[in-house]
C-alpha cells in the first residue's frame, strides 16, 4: 500500500517560492508517475503537474512558467517548487499517484500566502 | 484545455434513491482517460472510477461509470449516507489533466 506525505511551510510571503516535498513509502518512486494537485480553500480542485523518475515532467499551462517538479530518488521523495506566489495560490496542495489518474493521495497541506 | 462541466451543482437526495451526475467534455474524451473521485470535507480525494467504467479497489457496487466520446455519467444504485459528498469528474490528455468543478450530492 503507497503512502505518500507532504510537508513544507504553511505560511509563504507574496513574490516569494513556495516549496513542497512529498515523500512515498510503500513503494519505489521509480515505478510510477507523482503528481502534485491543488485546491484553494471551498473551491475545486487544479492539477498542477506531475514527474516520472526519469524527470519527465508536466505541467498546468496556466502555472507552467512558475512551476518546477523535481524528484529524489535516493530519499524516495518528489517536490513542487512554485515561484512569484500571490494570494491566488493559497491551497491545500496535495501529492498523488499516477499520471493519469490519482489512485493514491497524501492527506494535504495547507499552504497560506500572506505577508 | 478540455474543459468539462458536471451537472448538476448540487443534487438533493434522500438515502436510499438513485443518483446520477454527469460530466460533459468540450471535446472528445478517451475512455481510457476519464476518472471520478469522491470527495468529503477535511479529507483528500478519493478515486472511484477509471477508465470510464473501472471501479477503484475497494469501491462498492453501487457506484458505477459509463459514458464515451463527450457525456460521462457516475450512477450511485442506492444513496448510503456515507455517499454524501462531492465528486469530480478528471480526464486526462495530451500530458495534460484537468478536473469539471464538482457535482454535491446533499441529504434532502
Amino acid at each position: 500500500q503507497v503512502h505518500l506525505q507532504e510537508s513544507g511551510p504553511g505560511l509563504v510571503k507574496p513574490s516569494e517560492t513556495l516549496s513542497l516535498t512529498c515523500t512515498v513509502s510503500g513503494g519505489s518512486i521509480t515505478t510510477f508517475y507523482w503528481s502534485w494537485i491543488r485546491q484553494p480553500p471551498g473551491k475545486g480542485l487544479e492539477w498542477v503537474g506531475y514527474i516520472f523518475f526519469d524527470g519527465n515532467t508536466s505541467s498546468n499551462p496556466s502555472l507552467k512558467s512558475r512551476v518546477t517538479i523535481s524528484v529524489d530518488t535516493s530519499k524516495n521523495q518528489f517536490s513542487l517548487r512554485l515561484s512569484s506566489v500571490t494570494a491566488a495560490d493559497t491551497a491545500v496542495y496535495y501529492c498523488a499517484k499516477g499520471s493519469v489518474y490519482a489512485d493514491y493521495w497524501g492527506q494535504g497541506t495547507l499552504v497560506t500566502v500572506s505577508s | 484545455e478540455i474543459v468539462l462541466t458536471q451537472s448538476p451543482g448540487t443534487l438533493s437526495l434522500s438515502p436510499g434513491e438513485r443518483a446520477t451526475l454527469s460530466c460533459r467534455a468540450s471535446q472528445s474524451v478517451s475512455s481510457t482517460y476519464l476518472a471520478w473521485y469522491q470527495q468529503k470535507p477535511g479529507q483528500a480525494p478519493r478515486l472511484l472510477i477509471y477508465g470510464a467504467s473501472s471501479r477503484a479497489t475497494g469501491i462498492p457496487d453501487r457506484f458505477s461509470g459509463s459514458g464515451s466520446g463527450t457525456d460521462f455519467t457516475l450512477t450511485i444504485s442506492r444513496v448510503e449516507p456515507e455517499d454524501f459528498a462531492v465528486y469530480y469528474c478528471q480526464q486526462y490528455g495530451s500530458s495534460q489533466w484537468t478536473f469539471g468543478q464538482g457535482t454535491k450530492v446533499e441529504i434532502k
